[in-house]
């Protein structure tokens, strides 16, 4: 399968854990995005990197949150004292660009904080 | 006003009616258009891109209007596999937005 991959495809923690999920990209594209999605909502966009650099990061991204892409390839995502609130559904996309900028979502990673 | 806003749903259509999705988007300066369709429990999935002269794809035609910052989806002979949630997004700077989706029902 040569599609975006995420681990775990579902994690229940208690409040208060630290959590880490991985993207794996397709292989040689360039961009990735981080998205969180909860029940009737659209993705809400998290973080954008490009090869191993964060160029954008969105406000929803609290401090207890951090990704990092550090040889360009895969992606982590870490959420500490994760809240209630965190529950939702966590989709990595990647896209190569800069002219084909569509962007490809894994199956994403369900967190359930209890 | 939000990022990009998408038509309230569900829509409820009986099978092979036409079925037209609307989305505005706030960033005169967005750069590419898309349209996801989302399955139930399932991740977005790439239907279309939307390019400035309009496009099609068999059953599919999506619109784009800079002016009005504006996109547009039109199903025709909806069938009852079309029942999905669809997802206007919108590219600019190093970001995608996607909209809160309309959920379609094609009903038998």
């Amino acid at each position: 399968d040569t599609g975006v991959s995420q681990d775990p495809r579902h994690k229940i923690t208690k409040r208060g854990q630290n959590v880490t999920f991985r993207c794996d990209p397709i292989s040689e594209h360039n961009r990735l995005y981080w998205y969180r999605q909860t029940l009737g909502q659209g993705p809400e966009f998290l973080t954008y990197f490009q090869n191993e650099a964060q160029l954008e990061k969105s406000r929803l991204l609290s401090d207890r949150f951090s990704a990092e892409r550090p040889k360009g390839s895969f992606s982590t995502l870490e959420i500490q004292r994760t809240e209630q609130g965190d529950s939702a559904m966590y989709l990595c996309a990647s896209g190569s660009g800069p002219t084909n900028t569509e962007a490809f979502f894994g199956q994403g990673t369900r967190l359930t904080v209890v | 006003r939000k990022e990009v806003e998408q038509d309230p749903g569900p829509f409820n259509v009986p099978e092979g009616a036409t079925v037209a999705f609307n989305c505005t988007y706030s960033n005169s300066a967005s750069q590419s258009f898309f349209w996801y369709r989302q399955d139930c429990r399932k991740e977005p999935k790439l239907l279309m891109s939307v390019y400035s002269s309009g496009n099609e794809d068999g059953r599919f035609t999506a619109q784009l209007n800079r002016a009005s910052q504006y996109i547009s989806l039109l199903i025709r002979d909806s069938k009852l596999s079309d029942s999905a949630t669809y997802l206007c997004a919108v590219r600019w700077d190093d970001k995608i937005i996607f909209g809160k989706g309309t959920r379609l029902h094609i009903l038998p």
